[in-house]
């Protein structure tokens, strides 16, 4: 069965450069979420989107923006890259109405600033 | 504010016996919970989960118990196998609102052949 795909899996920008995430959603799957998982930390929710619409912000910095297209993937986009936002990017899909009960993730990115 | 909080970053088991991952949380709005699985540059696999107005909710060998009144959840695995071997997320959802997850620090389970 089809995935949730995240590219690329591993990025590597400098400081101050820009990044950006993407991730296609399982087939069907109108709703896809973003969480960061820093070294030794819990996953944090960063945004989440539903049919193409931002339903939901968490702790995602103003450096950062994401959006859903048409085809219901997202991209994170990432500028002004510091060397804090070293992390695991996930992303996560579902259909509307089920919520975390119908979660899948990806195996999501890694991005390292030097 | 660690509102999901699993107190214990790791956990060391024999294989056969039981494993038991805990997990506490203070927000009294979460009313649906859940255990995740990971493995290394993997995302997390979903493993089971449990509505608040449920108590108990088994799945083969994984039982997930829910204390509402002390806020508190836990897994247990028997018998515990090799292949349990991972990071056990704990994450907590309110169905009102967003339906984003709110995680734990994660438990590193090792279980001992």
């Amino acid at each position: 069965a089809a995935g949730v795909i995240q590219s690329p899996r591993h990025l590597i920008k400098e400081k101050r450069e820009t990044a950006t995430l993407k991730c296609y959603p399982i087939p069907r799957h109108d709703t896809v979420y973003w969480y960061q998982q820093g070294p030794g930390q819990d996953p944090q929710f960063l945004i989440s989107f539903y049919e193409k619409m931002q339903s939901d912000k968490g702790s995602i910095p103003d450096r950062f923006s994401a959006q859903q297209f048409s085809d219901y993937h997202s991209e994170l986009n990432m500028s002004s890259l510091e060397l804090g936002d070293s992390a695991l990017y996930f992303c996560a899909s579902s259909l509307g109405d089920r919520g975390p009960r119908g979660y899948t993730f990806g195996s999501g990115t890694r991005l390292t600033v030097v | 504010d660690q509102q999901v909080k699993q107190n214990s970053p790791s956990l060391s088991v024999q294989e056969g016996r039981i494993s038991i991952l805990n997990c506490d949380y203070t927000n009294s709005m979460f009313d649906y919970f859940l255990w995740y699985k990971k493995y290394p540059a993997e995302g997390p696999t979903f493993l089971i989960s449990i509505s608040s107005i449920k108590d108990k909710n088994e799945d083969g060998r994984f039982t997930v118990f829910l204390n509402k009144s002390a806020k508190h959840l836990s897994l247990h695995i028997v018998p515990s196998q090799p292949g349990d071997s991972a990071v056990y997320f704990c994450a907590a959802s309110a169905t009102q609102g967003a339906q984003k997850l709110v995680f734990g620090q994660g438990t590193r389970l090792t279980i001992n052949p």
